[in-house]
């Protein structure tokens, strides 16, 4: 099915461990991007890519790593968690009819 | 920096009820996004609107994009328990990324 796909679903980190969040896309999307759901503050955006080897910071990219290997790929990399990044994470591609997200990532920092 | 305030911030309805919900932006908007979200899912495209006084709609769900364009309006004519959800307005930034509002939650009462 064509469409952005995130894995995994649901995630639980220790303080300080460290993770990669995948988000893999078949519509051949050159723009890709990544959010944080945070209750009360909508979505903001962490990093975001305008094609394959470019990357960068969008609103709140700090803790957050990423790069862009291939059109297809976009993971989004946790070098070190903190409890302040547990949120819902949401991948997104960008084409001419709008933004097609992901299912999203729950992340939970203990 | 730009904001986006979506009101009311919650709403509960009777099942059969019309309801409106805005997205008031700070800056001009070029393009307003927007999206229904179900708790653990992903984000649902509704509608794009780009053009000042344009309208647009899908079976139940009206949305409008003011003159000025500045503010947007989302209206459900009579609500169904299956319209119940996250509504969140995006805006889009210029550079292909979204700036979303703090999203409304919508409770129908059957």
């Amino acid at each position: 099915n064509a469409g952005v796909t995130q894995t995994p679903k649901f995630q639980v980190l220790k303080t300080g461990q460290s993770m990669t969040l995948q988000c893999a896309q078949d519509m051949n999307h050159e723009y890709m991007s990544w959010y944080r759901q945070d209750p009360g503050m909508g979505l903001r955006l962490i990093h975001y890519s305008v094609g394959a080897g470019i990357t960068d910071q969008g609103e709140v990219p700090n803790g957050y790593n990423v790069s862009r290997s291939t059109t297809e790929d976009f993971p989004l990399r946790l070098l070190s968690a903190a409890p302040s990044q547990t949120s819902v994470y949401f991948c997104a591609t960008v084409h001419s009819f709008g933004y097609t997200f992901g299912s999203g990532t729950r992340l939970t920092v203990v | 920096s730009q904001e986006l305030e979506q009101s009311p911030q919650s709403l509960i309805v009777q099942e059969g009820k019309n309801l409106t919900i805005n997205c008031t932006s700070s800056k001009t908007l070029y393009g307003l996004y927007w999206y229904k979200q179900k708790y653990g899912e992903g984000l649902i495209f509704l509608m794009m609107l780009q053009k000042g006084g344009e309208e647009k709609s899908h079976e139940k769900i009206t949305a409008k994009l003011d003159e000025k364009k500045q503010q947007s309006s989302l209206h459900i004519t009579a609500s169904q328990p299956s319209h119940a959800g996250i509504y969140l307005c995006g805006a889009e930034t210029g550079a292909n990324n979204l700036f979303f509002g703090t999203g409304t939650r919508l409770t129908v009462i059957p």
